[in-house]
């Protein structure tokens, strides 16, 4: 089963309007990232939070962590076309071994100009 | 110009043949890995390596095979053993394994077995 669970699955805005999805996770975590796809490209790494921290900020992109509630969520200030992508959270588990990431289903996100 | 590249972009092959996806990175990352991204769906993580010669399964390994024989090649085999080999495969490197890194992705191979 997914870690991080998405939502909305889907999202249309208008350019200039701020879009806001949510992530949502199952297990304790050290770290939480967020990654933008472009359609049928690779992932780009967005923003890392860590489990000690509640909010951070790079550019038009807002994180929130709320460790209590497993949950996450991911703001886009003044939306632009060129934010048209699907995003996706990734969360490291605190117990299981091994060294990995698991994503959720993603947020696809339309930015109508 | 630093990056992950992935070779070739689009793959046919027909069912019950195996195929190679190449995945070479020049980042002097770690760790490599692969995951397969089905149509409107998330990732999911088939192998994983943190060090070179060493490799551990991930969540969807059957039916798929891997090396790590030098540290800036990864590649992946999907075995006729696949039931559903369909789908777009993208690799990804970081400096070191674990959720603190973030992970550097390449453009993808999507593969279609008829």
């Amino acid at each position: 089963s997914q870690q991080g669970e998405e939502d909305p699955q889907a999202l249309s805005i208008q350019e200039g309007e701020n879009a806001t999805m949510n992530c949502s996770y199952k297990t304790s975590i050290n770290n939480l990232q967020w990654y933008r796809q472009n359609s049928g490209r690779g992932l780009v790494h967005l923003i890392l939070i860590r489990s000690n921290e509640r909010e951070k900020h790079s550019g038009r992109l807002r994180v929130t962590l709320d460790t209590s509630k497993k949950s996450s969520s991911l703001l886009i200030t003044a939306s632009r076309a060129a934010d048209t992508a699907s995003y996706f959270c990734a969360t490291d588990d605190f117990k299981a071994a091994g060294n990995k990431l698991t994503f959720g289903g993603g947020t696809r996100v339309l930015v109508k100009p | 110009d630093g990056g992950i590249t992935q070779s070739p972009k689009y793959l046919f092959r027909k069912e019950g043949q195996n195929v190679t996806l190449s995945c070479e990175q020049n980042l002097n990352h770690d760790a490599m890995y692969w995951y397969r991204q089905d149509p409107g769906q998330g990732l999911r993580l088939i192998y994983y390596s943190q060090i070179v010669n060493d490799f551990q399964k991930g969540d969807i390994a059957e039916g798929y095979s891997v090396s790590r024989e030098k540290k800036e090649s990864f590649p992946l085999t999907v075995t006729s053993a696949q039931k559903n080999p369909t789908a777009f495969y993208l690799c990804a490197s970081s400096i070191q394994a674990g959720g603190y890194y973030e992970q550097y992705f390449g453009p993808g191979t999507r593969l279609t077995v008829t």
